[in-house]
């Protein structure tokens, strides 16, 4: 069964720095993974999706790298902004079904 | 495109009463399915559909049901709603049903049972 772990739970940095997310699944079999953005009382809007033949993806700011082979991938944000506090979930889809397996993301808080 | 939509944003209900979560996509997506949020839990799969007529269960089904008589809607169903029901619950859809698609989330129906 597929696990999800993002670690820390929380994250507090100020301004302009530049900062990692981390994300780990116990099953490297998968189709694809995905970052996805969640602010508080809302739901959850996609960053990145990364197919598993892929190794990394960028988006503006953002950049998400994938390692199959030890089930990792990493959010990489530049010069954050405090507009960039929010929770980031990544999640893995394995199977036929497209379930995807969820990490309990992270909160990041950008201190202006 | 309007995306995925969700109704109601918020509901209260009493235990045993029953009521439907609707979710809509006007994307044409074929894959659509049912999460739900709980503090500590993560999101969890409780339904899914690949397409029109045809619907199996996810991780956490029982107390629910759904239905897929439309491409663009995918009712939820709490037959008798029980306190373990409280929670966020998120719809998402992807174009195919495969597992190299992106998934898209609707705002969510944040529910409360009593």
């Amino acid at each position: 069964k597929q696990e999800v772990t993002q670690i820390p739970a929380a994250l507090s940095v100020p301004e302009g720095e530049n900062l990692v997310l981390n994300c780990s699944f116990t099953d490297s079999a998968i189709y694809n993974l995905q970052w996805f953005r969640q602010d508080p009382g809302k739901g959850l809007t996609s960053l990145l999706l990364i197919q598993s033949s892929q190794r990394e993806q960028t988006s503006g700011r953002l950049n998400a790298s994938l390692d199959k082979s030890s089930g990792r991938s990493t959010l990489y944000i530049a010069a954050s902004q405090p507009g960039d506090s929010a929770t980031y979930l990544c999640a893995t889809s394995t199977g036929a079904n497209s379930k995807l397996t969820f990490g309990k993301g992270i909160t990041l808080s950008v201190r202006p | 495109n309007a995306g995925v939509t969700q109704t109601p944003k918020f509901q209260v209900l009493k235990t045993g009463q029953s009521m439907t979560l609707q979710c809509a996509q006007d994307m044409n997506h074929e894959y659509m399915s049912w999460y739900r949020q709980d503090p500590g839990m993560g999101l969890r799969l409780i339904h899914y559909s690949v397409g029109a007529g045809i619907t199996d269960q996810g991780e956490v089904p029982n107390g629910y049901n759904v239905s897929r008589s439309t491409t663009e809607d995918f009712p939820l169903r709490l037959l008798s709603a029980a306190p373990s029901q409280t929670s966020v619950y998120f719809c998402a859809s992807s174009l195919l049903a495969s597992s190299y698609n992106e998934q898209f989330f609707g705002p969510g129906t944040r529910l409360t049972v009593l």
